[in-house]
């Protein structure tokens, strides 16, 4: 099983200002096989970015997502109030299925 | 477009077996195209994956949960099921089902309690 490690746990910023997550698997991830996820409390995640850099379907383009192998990172250029939420990342390349603990985003 | 809708009792009884099932709505779930998942989210806790099934009924499970899970078509032919077995309190969380293999259409999520 791949374990995924989610890092900071939590991230103290302004409106405005960049976010970097960090997601970084035990083992290589598979055809750069992962994806993002933002949820917000009482909501279901929403897929961010799929194939490690692929913006889903109607995502701004203030979300980004970098990286290959075992290190991946999700980039918000600029914070708006409604990205303040939890990331998770997922592997989707080997079974199981695997997330990561999550990332808190919360206003500074 | 496609919409999921998990159903199902909100509360088990320990021992007993958990039963959902996922509708999908709009489209796509014939075309065999996708994996159908089933995600649980203890509360206030992260995700777990515990399964999904293809249109043509191939399933895979999470093996820390293999013993006790089964994911099926039907009963109609636009749903899919979740079962589990021998629940306890730790199976207690908000189950979600998706559409997989990166999950880009969610259900609202249904919470289940494990709880005599």
């Amino acid at each position: 099983e791949i374990v995924l490690t989610q890092s900071p746990g939590t991230l103290s910023l302004s409106p405005g200002e960049r976010a970097t997550l960090s997601c970084r698997a035990s083992q290589s991830v598979s055809s750069s096989y992962l994806a993002w996820y933002q949820q917000k409390p009482g909501q279901a995640p929403r897929l961010l970015i799929y194939s490690a850099s692929s913006r889903a379907t109607g995502i701004p383009d203030r979300f980004s997502g970098s990286g290959s192998g075992t290190d991946f990172t999700l980039t918000i250029s600029r914070l708006e109030p409604e990205d303040f939420a939890v990331y998770y990342c997922q592997q989707y390349g080997s079974s199981p299925q695997t997330f990561g603990q999550g990332t808190k985003v919360e206003i500074k | 477009q496609v919409q999921l809708q998990e159903s199902g009792p909100g509360l088990v009884k320990p021992s007993q077996t958990l039963s959902l099932t996922c509708t999908v709505s709009g489209g796509s779930f014939s075309s065999g195209d996708y994996y159908w998942s089933w995600i649980r989210q203890p509360p206030g806790k992260g995700l777990e994956w515990i399964g999904y099934i293809s249109y043509s009924g191939s399933t895979y499970y999470n093996p820390s949960l293999k013993s006790r899970v089964t994911i099926s078509l039907g009963p109609s032919k636009n749903q899919f099921s979740l079962k589990l077995t021998s629940v306890t309190a730790a199976d207690t969380a908000v189950y979600f089902c998706a559409r997989a293999d990166y999950m880009d259409v969610w259900g609202k999520g249904t919470t289940v309690t494990v709880s005599s």
